[in-house]
C-alpha cells in the first residue's frame, strides 16, 4: 500500500536548519509530486513547497522562499525538506504528501508528521 | 498573496447536514480547482474532496463539493459525532502555489 515514512522527531536551536525526510514506497514514485505542509500549534495548515516526481522541478512558497529547500533521490524514492535560519515561529508539525499529475489528487496520502521544535 | 476565507467554526447536531464556505480574494478558485480536507484530533489530514466536486475512493457520499465563482463549499449530510474536527478547503493559486484556508472547526453538538 502506499506509504509515506517520515524522519523523526527534531529539536534545534534557533538559528539552526533543519533536514527532514520522506520515504515513499507503494507506488510509481515518478508519476506523483511530493509537497511539504506545516501547521504551527493551534494555526492552520501552511503549505511550503512541492518537487516534482520524474524532473527536478520545485516551487517554493513565497513565505519561505530563500530558507527552504527540497530534494529528492529518485533511485532511494525519498524526498528531503531543509530549512534554514530556524526561529520559534518554525515549532511546527511537517507533513510530506504526495499529489497525482493524472489522478488529479492533491495531497490524497501524508506522511505520519514530524514534529520540529525550535528552543534555545 | 491569494487568500481563502472560511469561518472559524460551525456546529451541527446528529443527523442534519451542515455546509462549509471557501471564498477566494482574486479569481484562484474561479480558474481552479478545489480541494477539502478534514482533519481529526490526533490524525494526519484526510483528502475528502478533489477537483471542486470528486471524492476519492472509499469518502462517503455524505460529503460533498461544489464551486460558484469564486466560492466553494463542502456540504457534510447525516452528521456524526465521528465528523467533530476541522475541515480546510485549498486550491492553487497563479504561481502554481497552493494555497490553504484557514480552517473551520466542526462541533457535533
Amino acid at each position: 500500500q502506499v506509504q509515506l515514512v517520515q524522519s523523526g522527531a527534531e529539536v534545534k536551536k534557533p538559528g539552526a536548519s533543519v533536514k527532514v525526510s520522506c520515504k515513499a514506497s507503494g507506488y510509481n514514485f515518478t508519476n506523483y509530486a511530493i509537497h511539504w505542509v506545516r501547521q504551527a500549534p493551534g494555526q492552520r495548515l501552511e503549505w511550503m513547497g512541492w518537487i516534482n516526481g520524474d524532473k527536478p522541478i520545485t516551487r517554493y512558497s513565497q513565505s519561505f522562499q530563500g530558507r527552504v529547500t527540497i530534494t529528492k533521490d529518485t533511485s532511494a524514492t525519498i524526498v528531503h525538506m531543509e530549512l534554514i535560519s530556524l526561529t520559534s515561529e518554525d515549532t511546527a508539525v511537517y507533513y510530506c504528501a504526495r499529489e497525482g499529475y493524472l489522478s488529479g489528487l492533491l495531497f490524497d496520502s501524508w506522511g505520519q508528521g514530524t514534529l520540529v521544535t525550535v528552543s534555545s | 498573496q491569494s487568500v481563502l476565507t472560511q469561518p472559524p467554526s460551525a456546529s451541527g447536531t446528529p443527523g442534519q447536514r451542515v455546509t462549509i464556505s471557501c471564498s477566494a480574494s482574486g479569481s484562484t478558485i474561479g480558474n481552479n480547482f478545489v480541494y477539502w480536507y478534514q482533519h481529526l484530533p490526533g490524525t494526519v489530514p484526510k483528502l475528502l474532496i478533489y477537483r471542486s466536486h470528486q471524492r476519492p475512493s472509499g469518502v462517503p457520499d455524505r460529503f460533498s463539493g461544489s464551486k460558484s465563482g469564486t466560492s466553494a463549499s463542502l456540504a457534510i449530510s447525516g452528521l456524526r459525532s465521528e465528523d467533530e474536527g476541522v475541515y480546510y478547503c485549498a486550491t492553487w493559486d497563479d504561481t502554481l502555489s497552493v494555497v490553504f484556508g484557514g480552517g473551520t472547526k466542526l462541533t457535533v453538538l
